[in-house]
């Protein structure tokens, strides 16, 4: 059973638009949601983390917005650059247990 | 990063072939993991070790193998290859216990091709 799902499979926005991409989860037990964002070549790499005792999270460009009760988590991204277009992956884990992914989205900022 | 190093970075191998993908990193970190990547399929996760004396399957293990010679050490063995193992495959590291424990941090990632 899929833990974590992802959608939309692939965003195209123009530059300046607002990207947003969102996950839900299965497992009530986790409490540690990341969004890692991975360029061709690449490995992930963290983009930025929120734990259910808040429910939104800002780190430049980048926000979590996190609904404990719809167990569902998303990432905005504000004025969008190129330079942003990569491949997107929520996950979701907690005590005792190992990160689950999402399919991931591949997103493309057009000039 | 080079904090994660995966050797070899590509491998193409023949079918019934038995290979080794290593893993080393300089992070101290105590968790290790090896996933895979398909187009369309994500991160999936073969096998972790929380520390050198416990080693867990994932979602995917089967026709996998793991060994965890040192805490920066942690291998995937493939015994006997298949095409459909064609993958990327990802080596990550945590650190064990506290706030931060889950964040992980990935190798630049090993391209297979099984033929």
């Amino acid at each position: 059973q899929q833990q974590v799902k992802q959608s939309p499979q692939s965003l195209i926005v123009q530059k300046g638009g607002i990207p947003i991409i969102n996950c839900a989860y299965e497992n009530t037990a986790f409490d540690y949601f990341p969004w890692y964002q991975q360029f061709p070549g690449k490995g992930p790499a963290l983009l930025i983390a929120i734990r259910p005792d808040v429910s939104e999270k800002k780190e430049g460009r980048f926000t979590i917005s996190f609904n404990k009760s719809a167990k569902q988590f998303s990432l905005h991204i504000m004025d969008s650059q190129p330079g942003d277009s990569a491949t997107y992956f929520c996950a979701a884990g907690g005590v005792g247990y190992a990160l689950n992914f999402g399919k991931g989205t591949s997103l493309l900022v057009t000039p | 990063d080079a904090d994660v190093t995966q050797t070899p970075r590509n491998r193409i191998t023949k079918t019934g072939k038995r290979i080794m993908l290593e893993c080393s990193q300089t992070k101290g970190h105590d968790r290790m993991y090896w996933y895979r990547q398909d187009p369309g399929l994500g991160l999936r996760l073969i096998y972790y070790s929380f520390d050198v004396k416990d080693i867990n399957k994932g979602e995917i293990s089967d026709g996998y193998s793991v060994s965890r010679q040192a805490q920066a050490k942690f291998s995937l063995s493939l015994e006997s290859a298949i095409p459909n193992q064609t993958a990327l495959y990802f080596c990550a590291t945590s650190e064990g216990g506290g706030a931060r424990y889950n964040e992980q941090f990935f190798g630049p990632g090993t391209r297979l091709t099984v033929l």
